[in-house]
């Protein structure tokens, strides 16, 4: 059980704007540690999307932006393209552990 | 051009030992934490562990003490995950990638390159 929380699977039609949410606790998000977030296309490594909640970094689309408020995270997908259909990560740094820990990752479908 | 090549693909009987690289180039080698990530088929991420090339300081998940080797030779520019008693339970995807931080010595930060993986497939 991954101690950050995203939903399993998310889907939306092009055009669209999703959200996909990153839930933690008092030992990581909430204590302060920034999130980051991660792309995985089908057969392919992770890819960098968003770092310190906020930024993406050069080369990434202006369609992707994230936020961060107390224990929680979100990254925000508008526009949706069909090759946006990948799995997409959180992570954040867990206190209590003295780790960098994953969400479960969240399989967004673009129908 | 920041570079991660890992050792490719490998297969292995249960029991057996392993040691994959991961080699970085195009930056400071020594001076940036180095992790292991792995993924089962069909399954999300897990941090293993990471490495600090420069002293060898090394922190692991709880999930993989005991269970795994993470190294770095600094002259070479290699970080290495390895396993004395490989299990069936070990087949998976392994990326290696690096930690940017932001003014801090510690593993806190985000992976801003990962290298190609390594498949190891642990089978009689």
């Amino acid at each position: 059980q991954s101690m950050l929380t995203q939903p399993p699977s998310l889907s939306g039609a092009p055009g669209q704007w999703v959200t996909i949410s990153c839930t933690g606790s008092s030992s990581n998000i909430g204590a302060g540690y920034d999130v980051h977030w991660y792309q995985q296309l089908p057969g392919a490594g992770p890819k960098l999307l968003i770092y310190d909640n906020i930024y993406r970094p050069s080369g990434v689309p202006a369609r992707f932006s994230g936020s961060k408020s107390g224990a929680s995270a979100s990254l925000a997908i508008t526009g949706l393209q069909a090759d946006d259909e990948a799995d997409y990560y959180c992570q954040s740094y867990d206190s209590s552990l003295s780790v960098s820990v994953f969400g479960g990752g969240t399989k967004l479908t673009v129908l | 051009e920041v570079q991660l090549v890992q050792s490719g693909a490998e297969v292995k009987e249960p029991g057996e030992s392993l040691k994959i690289s991961c080699k970085g180039s195009g930056y400071k080698f020594v001076n940036n934490w180095i992790a292991w990530v792995r993924q089962k088929p069909g399954k999300g991420l897990e941090w293993m562990g990471i490495i600090y090339p420069d002293d060898s300081d090394t922190r692991y998940s709880p999930s993989f003490q005991g269970l795994v080797t993470i190294s770095a030779d600094k002259s070479i520019g290699a970080a290495y995950l390895q396993w004395s008693g490989l299990q069936a339970s070990d087949t998976a995807m392994y990326y290696c990638a690096r930690l940017r931080t932001t003014g801090t010595t510690r593993p806190v930060g985000w992976f801003d390159s990962w290298g190609q993986g390594t498949l190891v497939t642990v089978s009689s």
